[in-house]
């Protein structure tokens, strides 16, 4: 069965401390992982799309890695307004568009 | 502005009531997604359609019921059949394609339902 496991549940940190937040999984085969920001009360935003083992991308203080059974999403000197929930997914290899497999969420807390 | 559009962003419903919570999205996407979003639970997925006049059962589909009459829209009815329907609801689009670059989800902004 495909599995999306996300670590720690939530996560407090002083502003400027930087951190990094976990996604293992499991399935068959990936297509593709997912990380997505969501803030409370609103829909997930995406931030990126990871492929291969070995594949990084950078948007602001956000860097996404892949291995190839878990992501870790690297927060450099966060600020307060990176609070909030970050989300992990991913789609298993079976064929194209197949639903997403989502974790269960890091609650991010940036404390001034 | 192209996007995805949920609404409403509440609905209350007696229970025993059907109700219906509306997604209309204009990105020119083929494939649109129903999800349910409990307190400290990731989201689980409903029902999904590819194509017009066709969709398939998600994780959770009981009680809950979906068409696909149009490109653009997929509104999705809670039924009275499901027991505990108090949830935020999620609505996302995405492409139909071969690369695997295509396959990214957009969410809408959300529907929170709540039965009283």
């Amino acid at each position: 069965e495909d599995q999306v496991t996300q670590s720690p549940e939530a996560l407090r940190l002083q502003e400027g401390e930087s951190s990094s937040l976990n996604c293992s999984y499991t399935v068959s085969g990936l297509r593709g992982l997912f990380w997505y920001r969501q803030d409370p009360g609103k829909g997930p935003e995406f931030l990126f799309t990871l492929y291969s083992a070995g594949e990084e991308k950078e948007k602001e203080r956000l860097k996404a890695t892949l291995t190839k059974k878990e992501s870790f999403l690297h927060i450099t000197a966060p600020k307060p307004e990176d609070s909030a929930t970050y989300l992990c997914a991913v789609q298993p290899i079976y064929s194209g568009n197949t639903p997403l497999v989502f974790g269960k969420g890091t609650r991010l807390s940036v404390i001034a | 502005d192209g996007g995805i559009t949920q609404s409403p962003k509440y609905l209350f419903r007696k229970e025993g009531q059907n109700v219906t919570l509306s997604c209309e999205q204009n990105l020119n996407h083929d494939a649109m997604y129903w999800y349910r979003q409990d307190p400290g639970q990731g989201l689980r997925l409903i029902y999904y359609s590819q194509i017009v006049n066709d969709f398939q059962k998600g994780d959770i589909a009981e009680g809950y019921s979906v068409s696909r009459e149009k490109k653009e829209s997929f509104p999705l009815t809670v039924t009275s059949a499901q027991k505990n329907p108090t949830a935020f609801y999620l609505c996302a689009s995405s492409l139909l394609g071969g690369a695997a670059s295509q396959d990214t989800q957009y969410f809408g902004p959300g529907t929170r339902l709540t039965v009283l």
